[in-house]
């Protein structure tokens, strides 16, 4: 089955820098990629997400890339805002509907 | 559209208690799961349906059930609860798609077994 790795599982970055994220997964089946943002006390929200045929795709500050050959998506942000701080999640669907989800990486935004 | 409500917000429950977990969507997805959280550990998925009369298990199963008799609801019933389902208890809904797509997320059940 589906694998997914995530690193680092905490990162801080003063105002304004960026932020990236990256995962790894083990199925070459999976096609489909989302990255979630939580929220104290709140559900995942889907922030962006990015299908196998697709190397990058960019909504405002966030970006997501995907490298089929190594296996391996990364979230990046750019110009963090305080509200980024959040818990971000990537996750792989193994080709099904079987969504692993990596183990999630706390980001906090220095002001 | 409320979108995907869980019931209770919060439960606490005795070793070998059972309980069913509510969760229901109005948005006619076909997709349901339900996941648990645990401290460290990300998301983990326990059952899923592709539609109604249709479940399928996911990672961790083991001490869970689900039915779906109709597109809006998707209960998962714990038939004897033991300290370790001690964790948050999040339902997800999503249109199946032929390759994935956007699940939306409840608020949540913090579920806590002594």
């Amino acid at each position: 089955g589906e694998n997914v790795e995530q690193h680092p599982s905490t990162l801080s970055v003063q105002e304004g820098d960026s932020a990236v994220i990256k995962c790894t997964y083990s199925d070459s089946a999976s096609n489909y990629f989302p990255w979630y943002k939580q929220e104290l006390g709140k559900g995942p929200q889907l922030i962006i997400d990015i299908r196998s045929n697709v190397g990058e795709k960019k909504d405002q500050r966030i970006a997501v890339t995907l490298n089929k050959t190594a296996k391996h998506f990364s979230l990046h942000i750019t110009e963090t805002q305080p509200e980024d701080s959040a818990v971000y999640f990537c996750a792989a669907n193994g080709g099904t509907y079987k969504y692993i989800f990596g183990t999630g990486t706390r980001l906090k935004v220095l002001a | 559209n409320a979108g995907v409500t869980q019931t209770p917000k919060f439960q606490v429950l005795k070793t070998g208690q059972s309980m069913t977990l509510q969760c229901a969507q109005d948005m006619n997805h076909e997709y349901m799961s339900w996941y648990r959280q645990d401290p460290g550990m990300g998301l983990r998925l326990i059952h899923y349906s592709v539609g109604a009369g249709i479940t399928d298990q996911g990672e961790v199963p083991n001490g869970y059930n689900v039915s779906r008799s109709t597109t809006e609801d998707f209960p998962l019933r714990l038939l004897s609860a033991a300290p370790s389902q001690t964790s948050v208890y999040f339902c997800a809904s999503s249109p199946v798609g032929t390759s994935g797509g956007e699940q939306y997320f409840g608020p949540g059940t913090r579920l806590t077994v002594t």
